[in-house]
């Protein structure tokens, strides 16, 4: 059971764009919403991450908005550049479960010049 | 320079063979973690650590052994019984309640 779903699975978007990645989850105990990025060959590093008592939350170009109610959450990356061009997970994780991460499926981001 | 360091990079396992991937951290982390990663379906739990000699099973932990004798070392052992092993495996550590880290992976292939 797929308990975080994440779409796209890809996205194209012109330089100076924005690139919007969504993601669902059912588990109403998930108390922590990271969202990591992944260079080819390398680790996934954590990019931004939101707790279910704010709706939004903004570093820098990257901003996470949480609908509580509709268990979505949602990555917004402004002006993208060719640098951004990764892919992009999020995840999910409750305390009372030990603070294991569950991941989405992730979006490959390509960001064209 | 404080991080975490998986070896080796590149890993071939012949038919039959037990391999072990090496994950070390010098965070001072009590947790760490074992995940693997397979193109589209993003990363799985195999087996995690929150403490010394302590350790549980994740989600596909079936094929997989780990062991957790000192804070710094989390190894994992990929058996003969592991029939699909060739992935990405990635190594996290963490503090309680606080973000995971990642090392840069080791990627298994079958000869």
């Amino acid at each position: 059971q797929q308990q975080v779903k994440q779409s796209p699975q890809s996205l194209i978007v012109q330089k100076g764009g924005i690139s919007i990645i969504n993601c669902a989850y059912e588990n109403t105990a998930f108390d922590y919403f990271p969202w990591y990025q992944q260079f080819p060959g390398k680790g996934p590093a954590l990019l931004i991450a939101i707790r279910p008592d704010v709706s939004e939350k903004k570093e820098g170009r990257f901003t996470i908005s949480f609908n509580k109610s509709a268990k979505q959450f949602s990555l917004h990356i402004m002006d993208s550049q060719p640098g951004d061009s990764a892919t992009y997970f999020c995840a999910a994780s409750s305390k009372a479960a030990g603070n294991k991460l569950t991941f989405g499926g992730g979006t490959r981001v390509l960001v064209k010049p | 320079d404080g991080g975490i360091t998986q070896s080796p990079k590149y890993l071939f396992r012949k038919e039959g063979q037990n391999v072990t991937l090496s994950c070390e951290q010098n965070l001072n982390h009590d947790a760490m973690y074992w995940y693997r990663q397979d193109p589209g379906q993003g990363l799985r739990l195999i087996y995690y650590s929150q403490i010394v000699n302590d350790f549980q099973k994740g989600d596909i932990a079936e094929g997989y052994s780990v062991s957790r004798e000192k804070k710094e070392s989390f190894p994992l052992t990929v058996t003969s019984a592991q029939k699909n092993p060739t992935a990405f495996y990635l190594c996290a550590s963490s503090e309680n309640n606080q973000p995971q880290h990642f090392g840069d992976g080791t990627r298994l292939s079958i000869l």
